[in-house]
């Protein structure tokens, strides 16, 4: 069945250093792919996503790129604030009628001033 | 606007009680979702709403959960004789209409403990 996989956590940077999270996934077919945020406190939020391969996602200094060869979507930030200190879940959905999305475990990053 | 809404936002109950866990979709949103969230692990997807009717029940655990939407508004997730491993946050998602090219708007969930 389709499944994602995303990297453990917790990731601990320091504000303004570049963040890598790398998310790989299985499904047949072309999925689209999202990150979504869940900041303390809150519900989960869209951050970003991309429908077909080579598509960019892109909101708020993020982006993740849709890598069909690799089947991959890794969210970056080039520069990091205390304020993206949040969980970040990055999930699949196919693309035909209704599909649930498929979620990975998430992975929190906390950084620091 | 508002968002979706949950509720209550906490719930803790004893082992072999039925709980009842509340949903208030976006309005005009006709597509409606569960999903649970157990400690360390990602979402798990349960039951899917078009409209009043459940086209994908696949993720429902046992027969012990049950789900109901009414005026294609409001949906309730009701777990009966609950169990310690039903403590989760429950999510729930509504969205436009439910196809593919639909996002997924989130409520801030349910946490679930079962003592």
């Amino acid at each position: 069945g389709d499944s994602v996989t995303q990297m453990e956590g917790p990731v601990t940077l320091s504000e303004e250093a570049f963040l890598t999270i790398n998310c790989t996934y299985t499904a047949t077919g072309y999925p689209s792919l999202f990150w979504y945020v869940q900041y303390p406190g809150e519900g989960l939020q869209l951050l970003l996503k991309a429908t077909k391969a080579d598509d960019k996602g892109s909101n708020k200094g993020f982006e993740a790129t849709y890598r069909k060869e690799t089947t991959s979507f890794h969210l970056e930030k080039g520069s990091v604030q205390v304020s993206d200190s949040a969980v970040y879940f990055c999930a699949l959905r196919r693309n035909t009628g209704f599909q649930k999305l498929v979620f990975g475990t998430g992975t929190r990053l906390l950084v620091s001033p | 606007g508002a968002g979706v809404s949950q509720s209550p936002s906490n719930k803790v109950t004893e082992k072999g009680k039925d709980v009842e866990l509340r949903c208030d979709p976006i309005s005009g949103h006709t597509a409606l979702y569960w999903y649970r969230q157990r400690l360390g692990q990602g979402l798990e997807f349960l039951i899917y709403f078009q409209g009043n009717s459940a086209p994908d029940k696949s993720g429902l655990p046992s027969d012990r959960f049950s789900a109901e939407r009414t005026g294609e508004s409001v949906s309730t997730l009701t777990i009966q004789r609950t169990q310690q491993e039903d403590s989760a946050v429950y999510l729930c998602a509504s969205s436009l209409a439910g196809d593919g090219s639909d996002t997924q708007y989130f409520g801030p969930g349910t946490r679930l403990t079962v003592l």
